[in-house]
């Protein structure tokens, strides 16, 4: 079965520093893959997504994503994080001959003044 | 353009009462959704639907009913309530024919005491 790995469920960085969230899937298959990004009290907002094509994504706010096919993974970065990220991030993959999605536990984001 | 609209935002239950969330899209989305999310588990599909008329359970389905009589309607359904099912539960819906995001409703934050 398809699973989705967020490894740190809180980050904390310091406003202007690199940020680096973690996505480990497992997939049989060429996976479609996402991150969302949720505020405080709000649904979640497509940041970016893979489906086909390049491997190097990328998103809204500065944010991006690289599939790395060998490592099964889908990293989120932003090279300088301003307050405004600070929010609770969420990976996803679609699983395989479905339109059904699974979600990663969600990397809480904390950006440090 | 509203997208994924639900109802109610809050709602306090009591143990074995009933409630129905609401969910409407107005997009012409297939597929519909919806997720429990907890915190540090991420989001659980409780149900989904690929059209009107069809219905089937995600992962946590026990205690939870739903209907898609409409394209536009999918309400989730609470028969007996139970602190359990205390959480924050999102509906979202996808559009077969393009790209493969789904767009997330605001969410409804339940308590059952």
């Amino acid at each position: 079965a398809q699973s989705v790995t967020q490894l740190g469920s809180h980050v904390s960085v310091s406003e202007g520093a690199l940020v680096l969230l973690r996505c480990n899937y497992s997939s049989s298959v060429p996976p479609y893959l996402f991150w969302y990004v949720q505020y405080p009290n709000q649904g979640l907002q497509l940041l970016l997504k893979y489906t086909t094509g390049a491997t190097l994504v990328k998103g809204i706010n500065g944010f991006e994503a690289e599939f790395k096919k060998s490592e099964t993974s889908f990293h989120l970065t932003k090279p300088s994080a301003h307050m405004s990220d600070a929010a609770e991030y969420f990976c996803a993959v679609r699983q395989e001959g479905t339109y059904k999605y699974i979600f990663g536990t969600g990397t809480r984001l904390k950006v440090l003044a | 353009n509203a997208g994924v609209t639900q109802t109610p935002k809050f709602r306090i239950l009591k143990i074995g009462q009933s409630m129905t969330l609401q969910c409407t899209q107005d997009m012409n989305h297939n597929y519909m959704y919806w997720y429990r999310q907890d915190p540090g588990m991420g989001l659980k599909l409780i149900y989904y639907s690929v059209g009107a008329g069809i219905t089937d359970k995600g992962e946590v389905p026990n205690g939870y009913n739903v209907s898609r009589s409409t394209t536009e309607d999918f309400p989730l359904r609470l028969e007996l309530a139970a602190p359990s099912q205390t959480s924050v539960y999102f509906c979202a819906s996808i559009d077969r024919g393009q790209g493969t995001e789904a767009f997330f409703g605001q969410g409804t934050r339940l308590t059952v005491v």
